[in-house]
């Protein structure tokens, strides 16, 4: 059974620039949700994807758009970087089923800088 | 705002049996208490999790009080590896996935 994995592990860029993340989720999930988490804090949650749709987003601004393809597997837009932005993105995968959506599994996130 | 409280840090000796305590006194009937740990880094593994009753695997065991208002977590054999940050969370089996992460426990293991 492969587990979620994310690519790629390290990224720089500079303020203004747009960056594109990517997560493939474990075998057998449908459903993918995103995290950021900065130094010293614990992960804050972005949104989550399910059958190619946003299904419950955190606070935070339009600039952190998604996607999700029909293998289950999901980019993370972010526009406009700001410094604020830098931080380690994780990505979780789980099912989403008839009672609910079950344990989420995180891959190993991206660490982004934005200088 | 997380729905738990957990102490900041503790230490623990090698090979003894770890207690990590969490308070969840505003937990209500349908939610589940989950543990995640993260070692520095990495993205979050999960541990265990449950409703009301007891829960025991390979990593761990889960002891939720009668009232559910404060869990557990051993770790019955603590070892230089699970040294890490632990994350007590409370989480609506059906809400859709968001988990709400406070600032969890540092755990440090020592020889």
């Amino acid at each position: 059974e492969t587990g979620v994995t994310q690519s790629p592990t390290h990224l720089i860029k500079t303020r203004g620039q747009q960056v594109t993340l990517r997560c493939s989720s474990q075998s057998g999930h449908n459903t993918v949700s995103w995290y950021q988490q900065a130094l010293g804090q614990g992960p804050q949650f972005i949104f989550q994807y399910y059958r190619e749709e946003e299904n419950g987003r955190g606070n935070f601004p339009p600039r952190f758009s998604g996607l999700q393809f029909p293998n289950y597997s999901s980019e993370l837009n972010v526009n406009a970087l700001e410094l604020d932005d830098s931080a380690l993105y994780l990505c979780a995968s789980s099912r989403f089923g008839a009672s609910g959506t079950d344990t989420q599994y995180f891959g190993p996130g991206t660490r982004l800088t934005v200088l | 705002d997380a729905k738990t409280t957990q102490p900041t840090s503790m230490d623990c000796a090698e090979g003894r049996a770890a207690n990590l305590p969490c308070n969840h006194s505003t937990i209500s009937g349908n939610e589940y208490v989950y543990w995640y740990r993260q070692i520095h880094s990495q993205g979050p593994q999960y541990i265990i999790h449950g409703l009301k009753n007891n829960e025991t695997n390979e990593m761990a065991s889960l002891i939720i009080t009668e009232d559910r208002k404060s869990s557990t977590l051993i770790l019955p054999h603590a070892t230089l590896r699970d040294t890490a940050v632990y994350y007590c969370i409370v989480s609506l089996y059906n809400q859709g996935g968001k988990l709400i992460f406070g600032q969890g426990t540092e755990l440090s293991v020592k020889p």
